[in-house]
């Protein structure tokens, strides 16, 4: 089976930087994806990892190491309309499996 | 289309009723994916289907729920007999290919299906 966790719920101030952290433990793995979604809307893709490593993309990165089974989202220069969830997703040969998401609120 | 079309956006049936739920993947797009949504937490996998063929249908929870992709396009996901239980955003994903080992390709979503059991 997949255990995928992360935070619930963060909070953070508009212009600021903001690191979600997702862990998992899986037995195969071929990649880790980052998807938004707000409220009342679908998914849309983030970021993709497969590597160690760094992935930058304008103000959002993805860094994964796959030996600790760790992954985080580095969302910079916050601004309101970041306020969403954050969705970690693992894939092995099978469709993604998704963590619960984490709301993240952004204040002035 | 140029996204993945869900239709009905709103669902509202009594206990017991028959309900089908549409999606219509992005053009090309040979691998389809349902998935269900409850309120605060994240998208949780019923079925993948490459082509026509269900491939892994290990989500699905019992045997009220079904799914068919007969021209490998449009798909319909079936759940008789309703139970309130069954309330829940029902997602329905696409993308180019299941990828090999090592590989995968993004899945876009559609605007989901909400379906509320009364």
């Amino acid at each position: 089976g997949q255990n995928i966790d992360q935070p619930t719920e963060m909070t953070a101030t508009e212009g600021a930087i903001v690191q979600i952290n997702c862990t998992y433990q899986t037995s195969g793995f071929n990649g880790l994806f980052w998807y938004q979604q707000h409220a009342g809307e679908a998914p849309t893709f983030l970021s993709y990892n497969v590597l160690d490593g760094l992935e930058e993309k304008g103000r959002f990165s993805s860094f994964l190491s796959r030996s600790k089974g760790y992954s985080y989202l580095l969302l910079k220069e916050l601004q309101m309309k970041d306020s969403a969830s954050y969705l970690c997703a693992v894939s092995r040969n099978t469709p993604l499996v998704f963590g619960k998401g984490t709301r993240l609120s952004v204040i002035a | 289309g140029a996204g993945v079309s869900q239709t009905p956006s709103n669902k509202v049936t009594e206990k017991g009723k028959y309900v089908e739920l549409r999606c219509d993947p992005i053009s090309g797009h040979t691998a389809l994916y349902w998935y269900r949504q409850s309120l605060g937490q994240g998208p949780e996998f019923l079925i993948y289907f490459q082509g026509t063929g269900a491939a892994d249908d290990s989500g699905l929870p019992n045997d009220r729920f079904f799914a068919v992709r007969p021209e490998g396009s449009v798909s319909t996901l079936k759940i008789q007999r309703t139970e309130r239980g069954d309330s829940a955003v029902y997602l329905c994903a696409s993308s180019l290919i299941r990828g090999d080992r090592g590989r995968n390709t993004e899945a876009f979503f559609g605007q989901g299906t909400r379906l509320t059991v009364v």
